[in-house]
């Protein structure tokens, strides 16, 4: 019972920004909101995560609306290395569970 | 530096057989260990969680069981083998300090039960 929503697939052409919205209509004030990808047969990879203001790292962009009720993940250059299923993930706590997350495809 | 290991990486096991997967985590000192299961094509399920030695919740009523003997390991087991339990088990640790919770994932025990 995951408390984020994502659609199920995107497609990306290679080196263009890939833009991975996130649903979390009931988050709460101390809630942090995590992004992971997993590409086959590995385990998830942490990407970044946020409370309230936007985040970057050498990875991604993390924005998160003023709500804080949805949030966009931005690989702004997205590679085909950059295929894999992506989840957004909203916790406080130690029970960090993951959703269906969104497969995303970058074709060249 | 933190590291993660689980083993075995790949097993085939008979219905109704036992099961131990193990995980040590290297280079820190009481870690939120974790237990998650992938089956084919589905997403990750959370199936236990421990905050210290001794302490394990429990996400999901099933025929597994997990322990930590040692702070810096967990061991998620199986009296008897289910059909069912095939899939992609997924050891992850977090630091369990601060208000942020970032997992850090083994490499994965894919487990066959024919």
């Amino acid at each position: 019972d995951a408390k984020t929503t994502q659609p199920p697939s995107m497609d990306c052409a290679e080196g263009r920004a890939a833009n991975l919205p996130c649903n979390h209509s009931t988050i709460s004030g101390n809630e942090y909101v995590y992004w992971y990808r997993q590409i086959h047969s590995q385990g998830p990879q942490y990407i970044i995560h946020g409370l309230k203001n936007n985040e970057t790292n050498e990875m991604a962009s993390l924005i998160i609306t003023e709500d804080r009720k949805s949030s966009t993940l931005i690989l702004p250059h997205a590679t085909l290395r950059d295929t894999a299923v992506y989840y957004c993930i909203v916790s406080r706590a130690n029970d960090m569970r993951f959703g269906a997350g969104t497969r995303l495809t970058v074709k060249p | 530096s933190q590291t993660i290991h689980q083993w075995p990486a790949t097993l085939v096991q008979p219905v109704g057989s036992p099961l131990s997967l193990e995980c040590t985590v290297e280079g820190t000192s009481n870690p939120n260990l974790y237990w998650y299961r992938q089956a084919a094509g589905r997403g990750l399920q959370l199936l236990f969680y421990s905050v210290g030695i001794g302490q394990i919740s429990s996400e999901v009523p099933q025929n597994l069981s997990a322990s930590r003997p040692q702070d810096r390991q967990f061991i998620l087991s199986s009296k008897k083998l289910l059909l069912s339990d095939s899939g992609f088990y997924l050891c992850a640790w977090s630091t369990g300090t601060g208000r942020a919770n970032v997992l850090t994932f083994g490499a994965g025990s894919r487990l066959t039960v024919l």
